[in-house]
């Protein structure tokens, strides 16, 4: 199957620095990722739609201005979390849809923990 | 607003049993759906994929069947093994949109 890697997959900051995470389609090209947030022991909850070349649609409630979001090519989206604090600790998680093919399914990267202290 | 709910919350069975996992969904309007498991502190692995056409789809020990009409996705797991063991998330694709609808997921423990 395709893969998507997330790199870091682990991440430790202190309040207020920004963090930046890459979310790569290594064996195929996605014109579209998504990403998503996850709380312990909960499902997984749509941040925003990224669109290689376009500025990324977020969801109802999720600040663009804090998690900017890049993709800047067919392979690559980056995820910056902005001036992080405590709240902002969970697990993010990216997934992308080839760009080829009909059925309409997607690929998960292994998903990048954040702490904030 | 489509709304995914998965039942049970949370299952432990002896290993070599069959069992199923439900998913349904509020608006039959689905453009797929699709299965997923997610180990501990890790992504998601895709399973099986029922495009709105089809009915089941069957990889291995794992089937999934769709009935769009009642709003329902069965995940049968034959000849459960520990290495089953994991979260197990149904998500939906909304016709007209991209994103996925996720349910809550069930928890699945076969013990040895």
């Amino acid at each position: 199957g395709a893969v998507v890697s997330q790199h870091p997959s682990w991440v430790i900051c202190k309040s207020g620095t920004s963090v930046k995470i890459e979310c790569r389609s290594l064996d195929f090209q996605a014109t579209t990722m998504f990403w998503y947030r996850q709380f312990p022991k909960q499902s997984l909850m749509l941040m925003a739609t990224s669109n290689e070349g376009s500025k990324a649609t977020y969801e109802q409630g999720v600040e663009k201005d804090k998690f900017l979001i890049n993709h800047a090519s067919l392979t690559l989206s980056t995820l910056t979390v902005t001036s992080a604090h405590p709240e902002d600790s969970s697990f993010y998680i990216c997934s992308a849809r080839p760009l080829a093919g009909g059925a309409v399914e997607l690929f998960f990267g292994e998903g990048s923990r954040l702490t904030v202290l | 607003k489509q709304e995914v709910t998965q039942i049970p919350a949370a299952l432990s069975v002896p290993e070599g049993e069959n069992l199923v996992l439900n998913c349904s969904f509020t608006d039959s309007a689905i453009y797929n759906l699709q299965w997923f498991r997610q180990d501990p502190g890790k992504g998601l692995t895709s399973l099986l994929l029922i495009q709105s056409s089809q009915r089941e789809q069957t990889s291995g020990r794992l089937n999934a069947s769709l009935d769009k009409s009642s709003g329902r996705s069965t995940l049968y797991i034959a000849a459960s093994q520990p290495g089953d063991s994991a979260t197990y998330l149904c998500a939906v694709i909304i016709q007209g949109a991209q994103k996925l609808v996720f349910g809550q997921g069930t928890r699945l423990t076969i013990n040895p």
